[in-house]
């Protein structure tokens, strides 16, 4: 079946630091990739998306672009912020479907 | 504003007893789903539902059930059976458009006593 594999963390950076959380899957055909982040408490928040190759998802300074040939959709933010630190999810759902399959999860905390 | 509502945020069972999570939106979704959520470990999908009264079983549902009986509400209920349900569930509602992203609540974390 269809899945999800992220970057294993804890990941802990200093403020104003280079992200990058990696991301790959295995589906048969091209399905639609989400990245979600979870604030501590709370439920998952989407923080972008991408539903073709060579899209790129964007928000809030986060980009990450669907690549066919690598069959990988990496988060990256050129300057994180302490606000940044909440677990972050890669998910995709397969065309013709809604169900989604997501990756377990990278945490990630920003020092100061 | 429109979102989902879950209730309660915590929630306590004893041994042998069955309990009820809530789940409410008003974003005039068709689809709801409800997700389980362990320390460490992505979301596992329970069950979910695309229409009012139907519904389907996601890759964990043993131990659990649901109903569909108006299109805000998908009530989940945690069986005696379910051998381990301490976790924190998650409700989430989309679109039935192809593509369209969940939307989620805040979740209701399950303790046994």
């Amino acid at each position: 079946g269809d899945s999800v594999t992220q970057m294993e963390g804890p990941v802990t950076l200093s403020e104003e630091a280079f992200l990058t959380i990696n991301c790959t899957y295995t589906a048969t055909g091209y399905p639609s990739l989400f990245w979600y982040v979870q604030y501590p408490g709370e439920g998952l928040q989407l923080l972008l998306k991408a539903t073709k190759a060579d899209d790129k998802g964007s928000n809030k300074g986060f980009e990450a672009t669907y690549r066919k040939e690598t069959t990988s959709f990496h988060l990256e933010k050129g300057s994180v912020q302490v606000s940044d630190s909440a677990v972050y999810f890669c998910a995709l759902s397969e065309k013709g479907a809604q169900k989604l399959v997501f990756g377990q999860g990278t945490r990630l905390t920003i020092n100061p | 504003d429109g979102g989902i509502t879950q209730s309660p945020k915590y929630l306590f069972r004893k041994e042998g007893q069955n309990v009820t999570l809530s789940c409410e939106q008003n974003l005039n979704h068709d689809a709801m789903y409800w997700y389980r959520q362990d320390p460490g470990q992505g979301l596992r999908l329970i069950y979910y539902s695309q229409i009012v009264n139907d519904f389907q079983k996601g890759d964990i549902a043993e131990g659990y059930s649901v109903s569909r009986e108006k299109k805000e509400s998908f009530p989940l209920t945690v069986t005696s059976a379910q051998k381990n349900p301490t976790a924190f569930y998650l409700c989430a509602s989309s679109d039935r458009a192809l593509n369209q992203p969940q939307h989620f609540g805040d979740g209701t974390r399950l303790s046994i006593l």
